[in-house]
């Protein structure tokens, strides 16, 4: 079965400032990838998915961009961080039931 | 699209009593229905899951089950127990891949 590794845990980061978060899985090859992002206390809102190398798909309009420059990392990044990107992210990856998630990463803009 | 109705958003039970999360969801094609559970900061983790071929699937205080008919699945819970506190998340998609995903549901157990 697949394992996801998710880092940062936590990032506190002023407004403004740009973010990366990175995503790896293991166990597996050429898998669909998926970034989320939940707010407190709200439900799961989907980001960015990828179906391969370079392909990436966005779902919401917003100040950040993902990429996927090897078969199992995908990156989340923002050039200039909003006080509403505060939440945490999850990076998701499907197997034989259902998702399995990373540890996620809880970002606080300031 | 899919579109995948969840209720309640909050549901409080006495320690012991059974709850019951509801879902709708709108594509009658879809036909892989999973259900995760949310611990306060930590990631979701799958519970149980059913597919389109059966009605019902229980793994010990846990049942989901599934009217294809009427496009609906439920989460029962049994006996709970305070560590069943959690949000949880209902789920559909017509494979393994994209699901959809309702909007949660708390679930308070008051001792």
């Amino acid at each position: 079965s697949q394992t996801i590794h998710q880092w940062p845990a936590t990032l506190v980061q002023p407004v403004g400032s740009p973010l990366s978060l990175e995503c790896t899985v293991e166990g597996t090859s050429n898998p669909n990838l998926y970034w989320y992002r939940q707010a407190a206390g709200r439900g799961l809102q989907l980001l960015f998915y990828s179906v391969g190398i370079g392909q990436i798909s966005s779902e919401v309009p917003q100040n950040l961009s993902a990429s996927r420059p090897q078969d199992r990392q995908f990156i989340l990044s923002s050039k200039k961080l909003l006080l509403s990107d505060s939440g945490f992210y999850l990076c998701a990856c499907p197997g034989d039931h259902g998702y399995t998630f990373g540890s996620g990463t809880r970002l606080t803009v300031v | 699209g899919e579109n995948v109705e969840q209720h309640p958003s909050t549901l409080s039970v006495q320690e012991g009593d059974s709850a019951v999360i509801k879902c709708t969801y709108s594509d009658s094609a879809s036909n892989y229905f999973p259900w995760y559970k949310q611990e306060l900061g930590k990631r979701p983790q799958l519970i149980i899951d059913i597919r389109s071929n059966v009605g019902e699937k229980k793994d010990q205080r846990i049942a989901v089950t599934l009217n294809k008919t009427a496009k609906h699945f439920s989460l029962h819970i049994t006996e709970t127990q305070p560590e069943d506190s959690a949000v949880y998340f209902c789920a559909a998609s017509k494979s393994n891949y994209q699901l959809i995903w309702g909007a949660g549901t708390k679930l308070i157990i008051k001792p």
